[in-house]
């Protein structure tokens, strides 16, 4: 059974750098077979796509985030991880990471979020 | 970005009723439309793929169709694991885009 696992911390001071990781356990990210995702939801607001990444270290950023936003593999460990610079309270948000099927073109697994709250 | 508008925004429903849930894309995205399903405290899980492909796993109570710019998730007898936050997504082009979602309760 494919799992994935959010960790990181949960409070950020404002103008840091939020940074995450999605441990994978019952696939492995180096199979070529799935992308890796992070998505996020505001408090009262909907899922918004933050990024994936690809097995060769090929990204796709959201337009709006793309600035700030860094997504990576760690093949050695089964994982990837997300970094958002300069965060404000607007980052506030449950954190999911996710995976993407080729075949399907849809997100078939997700993590249970993690929530990252931006306040000083 | 393609806007995905989901309609209800919630909606009651008692065990046993059949439910339809609408979702319209700002653009034609062909069948490139996913539904998933979101329960407090757990993670989301992918329902429906391509417009109406049933994921492994997932009951045949669920269905979905549609095409273009409307698409509908169908519930057939509710039961009481039904009642969650239902949302559709478009595959269609980057960035990936979410409906509001539409939250399922019990009347």
């Amino acid at each position: 059974q494919v799992q994935l696992q959010e960790s990181g911390p949960g409070l950020v001071k404002p103008s840091q750098t939020l940074s995450l990781t999605c441990t994978v356990s019952g696939d492995s990210i180096s199979s070529g077979r799935n992308y890796w995702s992070w998505i996020r939801q505001p408090a009262g607001k909907g899922l918004e796509w933050i990024g994936r990444v690809y097995i060769g270290g090929s990204t796709n950023y959201n337009p709006s985030l793309k600035s700030r936003v860094t997504i990576s593999l760690d093949t050695s460990k089964n994982l990837f991880s997300l970094r958002l610079s300069s965060v404000t309270a607007a980052d506030t948000a449950i954190y999911y990471c996710a995976r993407g099927a080729y075949t399907t073109s849809a997100i078939d697994y997700w993590g249970q979020g993690s929530l990252v709250t931006v306040s000083s | 970005d393609i806007q995905m508008t989901q309609s209800p925004s919630s909606l009651s429903a008692s065990v046993g009723d059949r439910v339809t849930i609408t979702c319209r894309a700002s653009q034609n995205i062909a069948t490139y439309l996913n539904w998933y399903q979101r329960k407090p405290g757990k993670a989301p899980k992918l329902l429906i793929y391509s417009a109406s492909s049933l994921q492994s796993g997932v009951p045949s109570k669920f269905s979905g169709s549609g095409s273009g710019t409307h698409f509908t998730l169908t519930i057939s007898s509710l039961q009481p694991e039904d009642f969650a936050t239902y949302y559709c997504q478009q595959s269609y082009t980057a960035p990936p885009t979410f409906g509001q979602g539409t939250k399922l309760e019990i009347k």
